[in-house]
């Protein structure tokens, strides 16, 4: 079955290192996307991608990089910059010509220990 | 620039009574809305879309929603609650014509459906 695949479920990390969660799709969709999500507040952009080597910054860029070297993955990367760490991060993708809705993973929970 | 309210944290709503979840919008232009369902530590999944057309627009599980222009609302409704609807709601927007295409999302409307 197609559809997104968020790794790990549940990740842990130390102050000051940097942590790289996986995102691949299996959907031949173009665009992807990064959210974070804290409670009380939906869900904010971080970063998105519409094309192979090309990203955008999203509203609450800073601490974070990705990349998109192939149109099937957009790893997003915390770095120590990020001093809030602690969320639900989800990655989610649609069509080029989409005007339907997103396809969303199932979320990455990211403590800060 | 694109906004979306969801006013209630919660609603409450016993089992077998209709439902709504309010949501708000502002954009300056024609939007395409949607609406979101998370269960508990859960990616969202898609529930309807506005995109032209008919005000009604009906989706998964029941649910339907109205797109009112003048009001820029897009209301969740359903006519009658199950258990199992309790979740973490969203609406989200986007500008028909935006240069960046990625969704506004409301803060979420927590729905509490009790037996």
């Amino acid at each position: 079955d197609g559809g997104i695949t968020q790794s790990p479920k549940y990740l842990f990390r130390k102050e000051g290192q940097n942590v790289t969660l996986s995102c691949e799709q299996n959907l031949n969709h173009d665009a992807m996307y990064w959210y974070r999500q804290d409670p009380g507040q939906g869900l904010r952009l971080i970063y998105y991608s519409q094309i192979v080597n090309d990203f955008q910054k999203g509203d609450i860029a800073e601490g974070y990089s990705v990349s998109r070297e192939k149109k099937e993955s957009f790893p997003l990367t915390v770095t120590s910059a990020q001093k809030n760490p602690t969320a639900f991060y989800l990655c989610a993708s649609i069509p080029d010509r989409g005007g339907g809705g997103y396809t969303f993973g199932s979320g990455t929970r990211l403590t800060v220990v | 620039a694109q906004s979306v309210a969801q006013p209630e944290d919660q609603v409450n709503v016993a089992e077998g009574n209709p439902l709504t979840v309010k949501c708000t919008y502002s954009v300056s232009g024609n939007p395409y809305l949607f609406w979101y369902v998370q269960y508990p530590n859960r990616g969202l999944q898609f529930l309807l879309k506005y995109i032209t057309g008919d005000n009604l627009v009906k989706g998964s599980y029941g649910f339907e929603a109205e797109f009112n222009k003048s009001q820029t609302s897009f209301h969740l409704k359903k006519p009658s609650a199950l258990v199992s609807d309790s979740a973490l709601y969203f609406c989200a927007v986007i500008l028909r014509s935006a240069g960046r295409r990625a969704l506004t999302f409301g803060s979420g409307t927590r729905l509490q459906v009790q037996p």
